[in-house]
């Protein structure tokens, strides 16, 4: 399978900030990467697919890059609302996988 | 609108097995790609199963075997049967549409608990 890992697993940052979030995978998934934010006890939303394609209702201060095996996620200002739990995930070779969860806290 | 509504979940004893229900409206499911995704208490998110909409089956290596997804399209329903559980199993279970290869559309989830 197909290994996703995300750096960091906590971030501490203000509102306003600009923040990014890296995923990476154990081998190629050219574009096949999409991101989710998750609060707690709700279920993930998704925000991100193909890399870099913005969901529908998605603000645009939400944007992703790359491709291969490095991926990133960026806010460019963080609102309160966006303090929340981000995965990253894959689907390819018969299987999906999550990263391992980023937790973006208010500092 | 779109809703994924899941049922069945509850506390079941070791080896025990349980069905899980997910009842679809807004799209069909026969047209489309659905999946099973589980989160245990406090941890992140585990793919477990998906039913393409052309019948092919992909399973995670944890639960083949002994998990069996299957959907009725009489009923705009997917299932997910659990047979042989284990503590591990023990999470939410969602259910989702899966869309160029990304979950979009999530169902608020049901809690299945394996404990004796």
């Amino acid at each position: 399978d197909i290994e996703m890992t995300q750096s960091p697993s906590t971030l501490s940052a203000s509102v306003g900030d600009r923040v990014t979030i890296t995923c990476r995978a154990s081998q190629s998934i050219s574009t096949w990467l999409a991101w989710y934010q998750q609060k707690p006890g709700k279920a993930p939303k998704l925000l991100i697919c193909k890399a870099s394609s913005l969901e529908s209702g998605v603000p645009s201060r939400f944007s992703g890059s790359g491709s291969g095996t490095e991926f990133t996620l960026t806010i460019s200002s963080l609102q309160p609302d966006d303090f929340a739990t981000y995965y990253c995930q894959q689907y390819t070779s018969y299987s999906s996988t999550f990263g391992q969860g980023t937790k973006l806290e208010i500092k | 609108e779109v809703q994924l509504v899941e049922s069945g979940g509850g506390l079941v004893q070791p080896g025990g097995s349980l069905r899980l229900s997910c009842a679809v409206s807004g799209f069909t499911v026969s047209s489309n790609s659905m999946s099973w995704v589980r989160q245990a208490p406090g941890k992140g998110l585990q793919w477990a199963s998906t039913s393409f909409g052309g019948g092919t089956i992909h399973y995670a290596d944890s639960v083949k075997g002994r998990f069996t997804i299957s959907r009725d399209n009489s009923k705009n329903t997917l299932y997910l049967h659990m047979n042989s559980l284990r503590a591990e199993d023990t999470a939410v279970y969602y259910c989702v549409r899966l869309r160029d290869w990304a979950f979009d559309y999530w169902g608020q989830g049901t809690l299945v608990t394996v404990s004796s």
